[in-house]
């Protein structure tokens, strides 16, 4: 009964391919989150949303593309994947507003594009 | 905007003694959230401590504490008894009320002596 949950956690593709990475959250929060960890281990914010719908896009290239069928999930599809996509992708979520929880974080998606 | 500033890329201590990691933010926020999580090599992103900024009190969670100093926009986490389960990243957070994204800090690797 993980809290966070991400699939897969390791990821290894060729340039060029497509892939996705699911999440899901069995905390009832309204809100769900994209961060990307580079190799020197900073994590920046991708996308966040809340019921359903996009409310932060960090200037992320429009390879990207997350999705969210229900506020329980959030999936990221990567087009044409890059070198410089290879690092470790976290989903996270929080209940922002009421009760402003913290984040809770799902174990990581490790991706490496050769 | 948050900015999140951890000044110190390295901090070692001896086994069951006192380590305090370093933290400075700048936030536009009035009301906000501060926060410390550990990753360990597993990866696996783990909620230490959090503080409202609104309350005075600095946060304690058995043998972690902060020192919050609102004025200096500092946020310090002060470690006692280090156990050798404390070796990890720890990374520094603020977040806000709004979206309740997180900007974190470049982050303090802490090695523990035995």
């Amino acid at each position: 009964d993980t809290a966070v949950s991400q699939t897969p956690k390791y990821l290894v593709t060729q340039m060029g391919n497509d892939k996705s990475i699911k999440c899901e959250q069995n905390l009832g929060h309204d809100t769900m989150y994209w961060y990307k960890q580079d190799s020197k281990k900073f994590l920046k914010i991708m996308f966040s949303y809340n019921n359903k719908e996009l409310i932060i896009n960090e200037t992320v290239p429009n390879r990207f593309s997350p999705k969210s069928p229900d506020k329980a999930h959030l999936n990221l599809h990567i087009n044409s994947l890059e070198l410089g996509d290879s690092a470790v992708y976290f989903c996270a979520s929080s209940q922002p507003y009421r009760t402003h929880t913290e984040a809770f974080f799902g174990q990581g998606t490790r991706l490496t594009v050769v | 905007a948050q900015t999140v500033t951890q000044s110190q890329p390295e901090m070692s201590v001896q086994e069951a003694e006192t380590v305090t990691l370093s933290c400075t933010y700048d936030t536009s926020e009035s009301d906000y959230y501060l926060f410390w999580y550990k990753q360990p090599p597993s990866r696996q992103m783990i909620l230490v401590i959090r503080q409202e900024a609104y309350k005075q009190q600095n946060a304690t969670e058995n043998r972690f504490s902060v020192n919050f100093q609102k004025a200096a926009k500092s946020f310090s986490l002060k470690i006692s008894d280090s156990q050798l389960g404390d070796a990890a990243m720890y990374f520094c957070a603020a977040g806000g009320t709004s979206y309740g994204k997180l900007t974190f800090g470049q982050g303090t690797i802490l090695t523990v002596h035995p």
